[in-house]
Parts: structure tokens; sequence; C-alpha cells
């Protein structure tokens, strides 16, 4: 079965400092792996996906297979960056999205 | 139209009352989804309906009943819940095999 780990909890980084939350997942097959956010007061949304390869908001993650990593990473942390962030695999030819345990980053001004 | 729109908000039920969560989404999406999420706890994955038949079910008791009407709604009906099934309950849509889900903001169960 596959599974999605962050293993912090919580993250505090000073605004203008880099940004690495951490996820490692296990699963037996070609993994689809996402960032998802939710900032206070909203809804779960999408931040990026790694088959994009794409930039959002300044965050990039690179998915690495020998590792078995998606770590999520920002250069310069701004404060509108707070929020409560949720790495998730989805599970090869059905829809199934499984979420990891959570990281919440608060940016210290 | 790109919300998903979740009622009722709150809800305060009985262990013997009955029930039901509504969800609705116009953006055409064919996968929906139920997940149950506890304080400060990820969102748990209960049941996922493709093409309006339900193609996951996490081995969820009886007592939650998914139902997906048409392509745009999405039911969960609770008959006979037990306190500890109190949670917010989220619903999302997606296109299939996309991964990307639109996530409503949830209906806050309490189990009395």
């Amino acid at each position: 079965a596959q599974r999605v780990t962050q293993p912090e909890k919580l993250l505090s980084v000073f605004k203008g400092a880099p940004v690495e939350l951490k996820c490692n997942y296990s699963y037996s097959g070609s993994p689809e792996l996402f960032w998802y956010v939710q900032y206070s007061r909203q809804r779960l949304q999408l931040l990026l996906r790694h088959i994009s390869r794409e930039s959002i908001k300044g965050f990039t993650a690179d998915l690495n297979k020998g590792e078995t990593s998606f770590h999520l990473k920002k250069p310069f942390a701004q404060e509108e960056d707070s929020a409560m962030y949720y790495c998730a695999l989805k599970d090869f030819g059905n829809e199934k999205l499984t979420f990891g345990t959570g990281t919440r980053l608060t940016i210290i001004p | 139209d790109t919300e998903v729109t979740q009622t009722p908000k709150h809800l305060v039920m009985g262990m013997t009352n009955k029930k039901s969560l509504k969800c609705e989404q116009h953006m055409g999406h064919r996968a929906m989804y139920w997940y149950k999420q506890k304080a400060k706890k990820p969102p748990e994955l209960m049941f996922v309906y493709s093409y309006e038949k339900l193609s996951i079910n996490e081995s969820v008791p009886s007592r939650f009943s998914p139902e997906c009407p048409n392509s745009s709604l999405l039911n969960l009906h609770l008959h006979a819940l037990q306190p500890e099934d109190s949670a917010l309950y989220l619903c999302a849509s997606s296109q299939i095999g996309i991964g990307e889900l639109f996530f409503g903001e949830g209906s806050r169960l309490t189990v009395l």
C-alpha cells in the first residue's frame, strides 16, 4: 500500500530565508505526486504537481525516485506562505489520492 | 462556476438520527470524492465515484452510505453514527485521471 510521510509537523522560517518542506513516499509503481496547500480560512487547493515541473508562487518540487522524495522548496519565504501543506500521492490507474500527515509552515516576520 | 458547494456547513445529530450531507459541482468533473478530516489530521479518503459509479470504498462502515444521483451531485447518507464519527467531511471533484481535486469548504458534523 502507498504511504506518504511528512516528517515535520511544524516548521518555522524567517521571512526571506529558504524553505524546504520534506515529503517521502512509498509506492510500488510510478507515482504521481502533488503538493496541496490550505491557507487560513480557505479551502484545500492544489499548489503544484510533479508532472508539470512548474513553479507556483515561487515554489518548486522535484521528484527524486532514487530517494523516493518530493520535497517542496522556495528560495525566499514570504509571510503569505504561512499555511498547512500536504504532500499527496495518486494511484496509477484510479482516482485514489492519499495525503501525507501535513506540515504547518509559519513564516516569522 | 468553479466551486464545490457543500451543505449543510454544520450538522449536529444524535446517534439514532438519519441525516444527509450534500455536495454539488458544475465544472463537468466526472470524479467525486468524500474525505473525512479529524482535527489536526490529514484528510482520509472514504469514497470515490467515477462516472457516477462507486469506484473506491476505503472500508468505510455501512453507517455511511454514499450516493451519486447524477454527474453534478454527491450525497453522503448518515445513520446510527457514533460520537467518534464527529469530524469535518470534505467533498471534492476532479477530471478523471488528473489528480487536481477541487475541494468544498466541508460539513462539520457533531454526533452527540
